[in-house]
């Protein structure tokens, strides 16, 4: 199994332009997350995902969108992009039955200038 | 959802036992407490999650009084490759319309020869 694995793994964008972050995990989890972090900082979460179809907010949605069409992909879109998005992203997913055992892809270092 | 304090740093040496204390004072009844581990430029990775009592596995132990609003994580014989971040999380599992996980800042464990 490759697990959870993000595509790209570095980026540069410049203010206003938009990106998708792709991850794809091939554990068959239904529940999928989306991470930041910030320097220094701890991770707080932006989107997440109970199944195929059903996207929820959490501690930071402004300025993404999520989507979750099938169960193993679960791409983050980000739209007019700003100085204020440069961190790492990070894509996680676990089952229903490990509900704290989440497994984390490798990140996507994003910078905005 | 239950906030954690912990220590932001920790220095020991290779071959020590290493305690990270993490405080929990208003965690609630559904709520149980997991540790995880962060390397620099990567994702968290689970190392244990508990209840009540004493947890053990491969890599660590989890103690937690019967208060529940503390517990510790013990490293034994710590080498220079755990030198990382540890995250206390407090939390129930995630249903829909619940939120996740929260991360705080963690504790910096550095490990000296």
């Amino acid at each position: 199994n490759a697990g959870v694995t993000q595509t790209p793994k570095f980026r540069i964008l410049k203010i206003g332009q938009s990106m998708t972050l792709q991850c794809t995990q091939d554990m068959n989890h239904n529940y999928m997350y989306w991470y930041r972090q910030d320097p220094g900082m701890g991770l707080k979460l932006i989107y997440y995902s109970v199944g195929a179809g059903i996207t929820d907010k959490g501690e930071v949605p402004n300025g993404y969108n999520v989507s979750r069409s099938t169960t193993e992909d679960f791409p983050l879109r980000l739209e007019l992009a700003a100085p204020s998005q440069t961190s790492v992203y990070f894509c996680a997913s676990n089952s229903g039955q490990a509900p704290y055992e989440q497994y984390f892809g490798p990140g996507t270092r994003l910078t905005v200038t | 959802l239950a906030k954690t304090t912990q220590p932001i740093s920790m220095d020991s040496y290779e071959g020590q036992e290493v305690n990270i204390t993490c405080s929990h004072n208003n965690i609630a009844t559904n709520d149980y407490i997991t540790w995880y581990q962060q390397f620099p430029s990567q994702g968290p990775r689970f190392i244990i999650q508990g209840y009540k009592t004493k947890v053990t596995n491969e890599v660590a132990s989890l103690f937690i009084p019967a208060d529940r609003k503390s517990s510790t994580l013990s490293l034994p014989r710590v080498s220079l490759s755990d030198t990382a971040v540890y995250y206390c999380l407090v939390g129930a599992p995630l249903r829909t319309g619940r939120r996740a996980l929260t991360f705080g800042s963690g504790t910096r464990l550095q490990v000296q020869p």
